[in-house]
């Protein structure tokens, strides 16, 4: 069964500092789909990256970047010179592989989230 | 601008009341998700639907019901068999459920309490 943890329930920095947001997985598909997505006071969930399991590349966006290793079930994120407006709840996501119609192919399987706030 | 609309914001439910959340996309997506969500509960799945005129069962269906008439709109209801309906619930969109590396691009939410 496909499951996500976030063992961080809440992080506080203060604005520039460096912060790190875990996230295991565990699935036993061998192709699998991860994402992160930020969900700001408002409300909405916005979507930041997608990685699959054939890549093991670390991706750098701006402030953002993400660590995947396979070996350790991980995807973690990292927010570089935090600033005020990252301050959200920050969701970790799993998706299966493709499959027969009627599974449940495309569904996401969420964290719990982890609520950052980033002091002046 | 292409997007989700979820409406409306804010709910309010009597009790044994039936309520139904609209959500309408025009991204001409093929699947459609309904989420709840509660402190610290992270996001659980209701109702999904990968095609017109199909849905399927999350993991916590129970006191709820949708319908995929359209390929733009998934509109959720809320039983009165639902005992604790108060939450935030989220609708979700994708290109296709038939890949599961599409991301899943979400409405602003409706907010259900109980009067």
């Amino acid at each position: 069964a496909q499951k996500v943890t976030q063992a961080q329930t809440e992080i506080s920095v203060v604005e520039k500092e460096d912060v790190t947001l875990d996230c295991v997985y565990e699935t036993r598909d061998t192709t699998y789909y991860l994402f992160w997505y930020k969900q700001p006071p408002s409300g909405e969930l916005v979507f930041l990256i997608r990685r699959n399991s054939f890549d093991e590349q670390n991706e750098i966006s701006g402030r953002y970047s993400w660590n995947f290793q396979k070996s350790t079930s991980s995807f973690n994120f990292t927010i570089t010179a935090s600033q005020v407006v990252d301050s959200a709840v920050y969701f970790c996501a799993l998706s299966e592989a493709q499959g027969k119609r009627g599974s449940t192919l495309g569904r996401l399987y969420f964290g719990r989230g982890t609520q950052l706030t980033v002091w002046p | 601008d292409g997007g989700i609309t979820q409406s409306p914001k804010y709910l309010f439910r009597k009790e044994g009341q039936n309520v139904t959340l609209s959500c309408e996309q025009n991204l001409n997506h093929d699947a459609m998700y309904w989420y709840r969500q509660d402190p610290g509960q992270g996001l659980r799945l209701i109702y999904y639907s990968q095609i017109v005129n199909d849905f399927q069962k999350g993991d916590i269906a129970e006191g709820y019901s949708v319908s995929r008439e359209k390929k733009e709109s998934f509109p959720l209801t809320v039983t009165s068999a639902q005992k604790n309906p108060t939450a935030f619930y989220l609708c979700a969109s994708s290109l296709t459920g038939a890949y599961s590396n599409q991301p899943q691009h979400f409405g602003d939410g409706t907010r259900l309490s109980i009067l």
